[in-house]
């Protein structure tokens, strides 16, 4: 079955404790993105990947690192998490990004104390 | 840059209509889609349109209109099922999305 999986499905951690959530998709897609969501403010984009080894921010990218070292995988970074970080994140992967569908993974829903 | 404007919440009957607009701006215009999603659950696919019109899938229609920036999701015989929130999506490697339109529908 194609699909995106993340996990955790939900962490709780204290802030400063350093963690990683996992993003893999099955479907062989260039394109992979990390958002987060906050009541009110909607998904806003954390980091995109066109490709193994490229990465760009996207709009809230601060206090998160990621990486693509392999087309699958897509983990996002927080070295420091903070309470303000405590959100919804999503990962999404496309064939490229651009005018292509996304693919949504079930979310990890953050909580840091 | 890129701005999408929806209306935040809308409220129907069941087996009611409901039209949910989407105004938008941007510098460079690669079809707009639509995404259900309901809540604490991941965003999934409902339309993408390219050109102006409209398309029909099933219960749903999406209605495109580049010259005014413009986009409408039309949800036709409201089922309690589709209360949710819909998005509407500008897409591109930095993806821009809607703050949302949560729908309730009441019995």
């Amino acid at each position: 079955e194609a699909q995106v999986t993340q996990n955790p499905r939900y962490l709780i951690t204290v802030t400063g404790k350093k963690l990683t959530v996992t993003c893999s998709q099955n479907m062989n897609h260039e394109y992979m993105s990390w958002y987060r969501q906050d009541p009110g403010l909607g998904l806003r984009q954390i980091y995109y990947s066109m490709n193994v080894e490229v990465t760009d921010k996207g709009d809230v990218p601060e206090g998160y690192k990621v990486s693509r070292k392999e087309k699958r995988n897509f983990p996002l970074i927080l070295e420091s998490p903070s309470p303000n970080q405590t959100s919804l994140y999503f990962c999404a992967s496309s064939l490229s990004g651009g005018n292509y569908g996304y693919t949504f993974g079930s979310g990890t829903r953050l909580t840091v104390v | 840059g890129q701005n999408i404007d929806q209306p935040t919440e809308m409220t129907a009957t069941e087996g009611a209509i409901v039209q949910i607009n989407c105004t938008y701006q941007t510098s460079g215009f690669n079809g707009l889609f639509w995404y259900q999603q309901h809540a604490g659950e991941a965003p999934t696919f409902l339309s993408y349109n390219v050109l102006d019109g409209l398309e029909e899938k099933g219960r749903f229609s999406s209605f495109l209109s580049r010259s005014k920036g413009y986009s409408y999701l039309l949800l036709k015989e409201l089922q309690m099922k589709d209360s949710a929130s819909y998005l509407c999506v500008l897409p591109g490697y930095k993806l821009s999305f809607g703050a949302g339109t949560t729908v309730t529908v009441r019995a």
